[in-house]
């Protein structure tokens, strides 16, 4: 059974910072991985997709890896703000399969 | 674009009571899907529906329904209300199996 790990919980760091989330997994036989941001009582607005023979892509200020054989993925955020406060979560999707298993997410505070 | 739309966002139910939370999307998405997320067990998926016509249970389907008569629509019906079923739903919609989008959510209390 596929199980998604996202270690720490909460991270605090102040402005300015790069940072790494990470999100582990048990099975490496993925079809891809999702990285997601969740503002407070909002819903998931997607950051990056990494397809299963990538592995890196990016978007602005974010870059996401995945290392398959290991079973890891990381977010790096580059010049941290504020703004960037909120939970992120990965999920990954297993071949022929239409449901993603996701990680309990990791709560991240920019200070000011 | 709207993307994917979700309503009510926010609703009350006295257990037994029925009701159904509506999800549509505006991107041709063959795929939609229903989640429920809640403190300490994540999002887990309720049901989900590959094109009009065609839905499949998830990991915890009981006591919703759901049909899927249109591309656009994937309406999830609470068939008699219980207070296990107090959580945020949302909705979701792709390309096949490609990027998932989200929409923002449904709280819903059953007392």
């Amino acid at each position: 059974k596929q199980e998604v790990t996202q270690i720490p919980a909460a991270l605090s760091v102040p402005e300015g910072e790069n940072l790494v989330l990470n999100c582990s997994f048990t099975d490496s036989a993925i079809y891809n991985l999702q990285w997601f941001r969740q503002d407070p009582g909002k819903g998931l607005t997607s950051l990056l997709l990494i397809q299963s023979s990538q592995r890196e892509q990016t978007s602005g200020r974010l870059n996401a890896s995945l290392d398959k054989s290991s079973g890891r993925s990381t977010l790096y955020i580059a010049a941290s703000q504020p703004g960037d406060s909120a939970t992120y979560l990965c999920a990954v999707r297993l071949p022929g399969a239409q449901k993603l298993v996701f990680g309990q997410g990791t709560r991240l505070t920019i200070n000011p | 674009n709207a993307g994917v739309t979700q309503t009510p966002k926010f609703q009350v139910l006295k257990t037994g009571q029925s009701m159904t939370l509506q999800c549509a999307q505006d991107m041709n998405h063959e795929y939609m899907s229903w989640y429920r997320q809640d403190p300490g067990m994540g999002l887990r998926l309720i049901h989900y529906s590959v094109g009009a016509g065609i839905t499949d249970q998830g990991e915890v389907p009981n006591g919703y329904n759901v049909s899927r008569s249109t591309t656009e629509d994937f309406p999830l019906r609470l068939l008699s209300a219980a207070p296990s079923q107090t959580s945020v739903y949302f909705c979701a919609s792709s390309y096949g199996t490609g990027e998932l989008f989200f929409g923002e959510g449904s709280r819903l209390t059953v007392l």
